[in-house]
């Protein structure tokens, strides 16, 4: 696609059930990132993906919050047993990796209210 | 953990004013990044100055650089009221973990 594209927009959900939150990148942006974005605060670092794998997974809140990519492509990042406390809006980005510095690209993305 | 920190948090200036942003950062970079946010969805990339480069300009953006302090700023010239947003500094990390790491973020109000 022309950007990357994250799904849903919006998700409300009852408290204690799980949510996936899907992001898709630039195709050929190997680097993919996710955030988490409470109401006027900062960006706060959850996981980032080279590739498939996953160098870093320290921003993760807790064991509720997992994240894959697939193919290089498409990553999905699951909250289980979701509380009032994880509603934020989820940002994902991606980038090419390139030796002289390269922009990140982001979704518009995930808002998610837990009730 | 958020590794950019800039200051100040909150700037509200008049239109045709300059409006400078500061961010600090902690660990060996690869090159910074600064982007736009309007009402707290995606992020825009404004400009990127590498570590080996001391100032950037980019229309009525000027960007500079201070390895050794560890500090970067932003500068928007003529401001106007299109401008008002929140602002944020990124860092890639230097070596092969090219983490991407926001900062807290400025909120600037132009004010016609």
């Amino acid at each position: 696609g022309a950007g990357v594209s994250q799904s849903p927009s919006n998700k409300v959900t009852e408290k204690g059930k799980d949510v996936e939150l899907r992001c898709d990148p630039i195709s050929g942006h190997t680097a993919l990132y996710w955030y988490r974005q409470s109401l006027g605060q900062g960006l706060e670092f959850l996981i980032y993906f080279q590739g498939n794998s996953a160098p870093d997974k320290s921003g993760l809140p807790s064991d509720r919050f997992s994240a894959e990519r697939t193919g290089g492509s498409v990553s999905t990042l699951t909250i289980q047993r979701t509380q009032q406390e994880d509603s934020a809006v989820y940002l994902c980005a991606s980038r090419a990796i390139g030796g002289g510095g390269t922009e990140a690209f982001f979704g518009q993305g995930t808002r998610l209210t837990v009730v | 953990s958020q590794q950019g920190e800039e200051d100040p948090q909150a700037l509200s200036i008049q239109e045709g004013e300059n409006a400078t942003m500061n961010c600090s950062y902690k660990t060996s970079i690869n090159n910074l990044q600064w982007y736009r946010q309007n009402s707290g969805r995606g992020l825009v990339h404004l400009i990127l100055i590498r570590s080996n480069e001391r100032e950037k300009h980019s229309g009525r953006l000027r960007v500079t650089l201070d390895t050794s302090k560890k500090s970067s700023s932003l500068l928007i010239t003529a401001s106007r009221a299109a401008d008002t947003a929140s602002y944020f500094c990124a860092t890639v990390s230097s070596g092969s973990a090219r983490q991407l790491t926001f900062g807290s973020g400025t909120q600037l109000t132009v004010l016609p």
